[in-house]
């Protein structure tokens, strides 16, 4: 069946660092893929999306490609805030709709000053 | 307010109680999204609603699982003789089409005792 998997966290990282979240995904088809933010005591948002082969999603300074030959769509920043720290969760859907989404476990960052 | 609201934010019952869950989408959202996020792990469907229909209900895992969304707006959540397998915090999003962006409420966490 579909699935996504992102590395585990937690990720500590010092403020201005490069941040990597990997996410590869399993799927038939062309699904769509995203990235999800929770931060601390709010609702899960949208960041970012891509629904075909190479496209690249981006958002606050966070970008993410859809590489479909290594079946990945990781996500990266240059330059990471302490505002940045939150839960970031990938995920894709292979249907039409954009709510049947199947969520990885979600990876959560902490940013230190 | 603008967002998703869910009630209540926190429940705590006891093994083989009755509870349910409630999602005020956002005003003029059709469609409203049902998932359930248990610790350490990412959001899973459970149930898709377009309309007062259930569209997908393929992620409930059993029958003591139920929603309704009488009229288009407001959905209850209902779970029978509760287990406590079933604590986990139940999340709720809306979107103005099946396929927008979901808006996620901050959804409510529900123990199971």
């Amino acid at each position: 069946g579909n699935s996504v998997t992102q590395m585990e966290g937690p990720v500590t990282l010092s403020e201005e660092a490069f941040l990597t979240i990997n996410c590869t995904y399993t799927a038939t088809g062309y699904p769509s893929l995203f990235w999800y933010v929770q931060y601390p005591g709010e609702g899960l948002q949208l960041l970012l999306k891509a629904t075909k082969a190479d496209d690249k999603g981006s958002n606050k300074g966070f970008e993410a490609t859809y590489r479909k030959e290594t079946t990945s769509f990781h996500l990266e920043k240059g330059s990471v805030q302490v505002s940045d720290s939150a839960v970031y969760f990938c995920a894709l859907s292979d249907r039409g709709s954009q709510g049947n989404l199947i969520f990885g476990k979600g990876t959560k960052l902490s940013v230190k000053p | 307010g603008a967002g998703v609201s869910q009630t209540p934010s926190n429940k705590v019952t006891e093994k083989g109680k009755y509870v349910e869950l409630r999602c005020d989408p956002i005003s003029g959202h059709t469609a409203l999204y049902w998932y359930r996020q248990s610790l350490g792990q990412g959001p899973e469907f459970l149930i898709y609603f377009q309309g007062t229909g259930a569209a997908d209900d393929s992620g409930l895992p059993n029958d003591r699982f139920f929603a309704v969304r009488p009229e288009g707006s407001v959905s209850t959540l209902k779970i029978q003789r509760t287990e406590r397998g079933d604590s986990a915090v139940y999340l709720c999003a809306s979107s103005f089409t099946e396929a927008g962006e979901l808006f996620f409420g901050e959804g409510s966490r529900l123990t199971v005792l």
